[in-house]
């Protein structure tokens, strides 16, 4: 079946750093991806998406390439601030499966110090 | 802005008892979908809706029940608590036709604690 793979956390890195979160994922058709946020306390928001390959989603300065041939979703940011602390997950919708539900990730705690 | 709601941000039940978490959500989405949150296993799905009075389960159902008598509301029930299903409880919604590629909206999650 479908399945999301991320990178075990936690992920710690000092405020203007570089950031990468490893997603990998295997589904049997045409998933859309997603990356969703989670603060502390909080539910989880949606941060960016993509519906094809090839496709880069963005948002807050954070982007991702839908990479097929190598079935990656890599989250990125050039300068993490405090603020970015959060849980991050990754997720997919396959819609060939004939639903509408997600897979998601197990999550990557970022945590970015002053 | 969709907005979904649960009515509670904190719980603590004691074993044995019934307990209900509700979610309601505000735009009309067809979709509604119940998740417990732990750590090292990320979201796990206990149950969805597409639509008033139908249920599907999820990868987890056991030990639960829902009920969806309205478009906008999806209660999730635990018929008898117990410490196993100490957990954070996320509800979401979404719409229906192709918009699986909008994402889900979440509520803030209701964290349980059965003692």
């Amino acid at each position: 079946g479908d399945s999301v793979t991320q990178m075990e956390g936690p992920v710690t890195l000092s405020e203007e750093a570089f950031l990468t979160i490893n997603c990998t994922y295997t589904a049997t058709g045409y998933p859309s991806l997603f990356w969703y946020v989670q603060y502390p306390g909080e539910g989880l928001q949606l941060l960016l998406k993509a519906t094809k390959a090839d496709d880069k989603g963005s948002n807050k300065g954070f982007e991702a390439t839908y990479r097929k041939e190598t079935t990656s979703f890599h989250l990125e940011k050039g300068s993490v601030q405090v603020s970015d602390s959060a849980v991050y997950f990754c997720a997919l919708s396959d819609p060939t499966s004939g639903t509408y539900k997600y897979i998601f990730g197990t999550g990557t705690r970022l945590k970015v110090l002053a | 802005d969709v907005k979904v709601t649960q009515s509670s941000r904190y719980l603590v039940k004691r074993t044995g008892e019934k307990v209900f978490l509700e979610c309601v959500q505000d735009m009309d989405h067809e979709n509604m979908f119940w998740y417990r949150q732990d750590p090292g296993l990320g979201l796990r799905l206990i149950y969805f809706s597409y639509d008033v009075k139908m249920k599907e389960k999820g990868d987890i159902p056991e030990g639960y029940s829902v009920s969806r008598e309205k478009k906008e509301r999806f209660s999730l029930i635990l018929e008898s608590a117990s410490t196993n299903q100490t957990s954070m409880y996320l509800c979401a919604s979404s719409s229906l036709g192709d918009r699986p590629s909008y994402g889900y909206t979440f509520g803030s999650g209701t964290r349980l604690t059965v003692v």
